[in-house]
């Protein structure tokens, strides 16, 4: 059974930062490319960050981009998101998601339960 | 970026029903486009994906068609269970999400 946990979420002021993590199982970890996805309160769903599998390529949406950075220990099957630069925007859950492939394309088919990040003063 | 607009964003139906929920791509997205329900306090959960492929264990009730710019969620025959907030979203370049639609049930 696919399991994502996430962990790391809390209250930060402006201008902090938080490292986000997500402990996989029930799949082979390095095999799969795996993303963030946030929600903020009452709102829809964003996508924020995915790596590759191999962790050699990375992509990130343009409200992140420079602030944020995504990486992945497969020896321990543990995703990270590095959260910098802290905006009260970024309040939001935070989903950690197994990304499949199917024909080329990469869609999401497992998700965690999420973790909330505050950012107030 | 490709723009996801779904519509209605809310809606009320009755057990037993056939709901449409409808979502447009600002531009082509070929057949790559996944459907899933969100219940309050919970993940989202796949149902559909390349725009018509039911995910496993997910109800035979729910189907999805189109290609293009123009897609259709449909639920057959409105269960209570089916009570939530659905999300199509586009996958043909990077990741990008439709505002949602509430499902209600009168």
């Amino acid at each position: 059974e696919v399991q994502l946990l996430e962990s790391g979420g809390g209250l930060v002021q402006p201008g902090g930062s938080l490292r986000l993590s997500c402990a996989a199982s029930g799949f082979t970890f390095s095999s799969y490319a795996m993303s963030w996805v946030r929600q903020a309160p009452g709102k829809g769903l964003e996508w924020v960050s995915t790596i590759s599998g191999d962790g050699g390529s990375t992509y990130y949406a343009d409200s992140v981009k420079g602030r944020f950075t995504i990486s992945r220990d497969n020896s321990k099957n543990t995703l990270f998101l590095q959260m910098n630069s802290l905006r009260a925007e970024d309040t939001a859950i935070y989903y950690c998601a197994k990304q499949v492939v199917v024909a080329g394309a990469y869609y999401f088919d497992y998700w965690g339960q999420g973790t909330l990040v505050t950012v107030s003063s | 970026d490709i723009q996801m607009t779904q519509s209605p964003s809310t809606l009320s139906a009755s057990v037993g029903d056939r709901v449409t929920i409808t979502c447009r791509a600002s531009q082509s997205i070929s057949s790559w486009l996944a459907w899933y329900q969100q219940k309050p306090g919970k993940a989202p959960k796949l149902l559909i994906y390349k725009a018509s492929s039911l995910e496993s264990g997910v109800p035979s009730r729910f189907s999805g068609s189109g290609s293009g710019t123009e897609f259709t969620l449909t639920i057959s025959s409105l269960q209570p269970d089916d009570s939530a907030t659905y999300y199509c979203q586009q996958y043909n370049s990077y990741w990008t999400f439709g505002q949602g639609t509430k499902v209600e049930i009168k």
